[in-house]
């Protein structure tokens, strides 16, 4: 399996501009996590899904974020619109029931809004 | 409640040294905490976990030591090398790992020869 894939690596827009990040979790995971890193918070959860289905959105920043995972395979972090402040690093996790066989972590995108 | 304290913030070790980071946690409804492991430009990585029911776990160089009645746990990683640097992250979740991970803040760790 090639883990958890993520795209784009790297994300240059204007403030303003509409982000869409997307996951692909390991096939058979049934937990999907968005998770951003900055320096001054650390990791913070955004949203997290069980089997398809938003079951934690409570760390969404506003309603400038929106995420949407249609199928097992496939998950997007939506920002409309971007704002400096929402420049980070955005980590896409799955994993088998819950957190006790471990996430896995894909290698995130570093977004930056100027 | 649901925090998880780490300290320290950063970390410089001499190669061949013990490294010690430490988690303290305010929920004792946590039941199950891992250590993941960060290196730059990568997802951070499960190392070692550990549930209240025993007091140490040991896994190569890297032990994790569990105070259920502080409600603390740290992570020890002897001989450390270089290759050991990197961000270290403790976690807590409930339900033995049914829940959701709520992280610490994370500590950076630097080996130096």
């Amino acid at each position: 399996d090639a883990g958890v894939i993520q795209s784009p690596r790297h994300e240059v827009t204007e403030m303003g501009q509409e982000v869409t990040l997307r996951c692909k979790p390991i096939s058979g995971h049934n937990s999907l996590f968005w998770y951003r890193q900055t320096m001054m918070r650390g990791l913070e959860l955004l949203i997290y899904f069980n089997n398809n289905v938003p079951i934690d959105d409570s760390g969404m920043p506003e309603d400038r974020f929106s995420a949407k995972m249609p199928n097992a395979s496939f998950s997007t972090l939506k920002i409309q619109p971007s704002e400096p402040r929402d420049s980070a690093v955005y980590f896409c996790a799955s994993s088998l029931d819950g957190s006790r066989y471990g996430y896995t972590f894909g290698s995130g995108t570093r977004l930056t809004v100027v | 409640q649901q925090q998880v304290k780490q300290s320290p913030q950063s970390l410089i070790v001499q190669k061949g040294g013990i490294s010690i980071i430490n988690c303290a946690y305010e929920n004792t409804a946590f039941d199950y905490f891992p250590w993941y492991q960060q290196f730059p430009g990568k997802g951070p990585a499960l190392l070692i976990a550990i549930r209240p029911d025993v007091s140490e776990k040991k896994e190569g160089r890297f032990t994790i030591s569990f105070n259920k009645s502080a409600k603390q746990f740290s992570l020890h990683i002897m001989d450390s090398q270089p290759g050991d640097s990197a961000t270290y992250f403790c976690a807590a979740s409930m339900d033995f790992g049914n829940e959701k991970l709520t992280f610490g803040t994370g500590t950076r760790l630097t080996i130096i020869p």
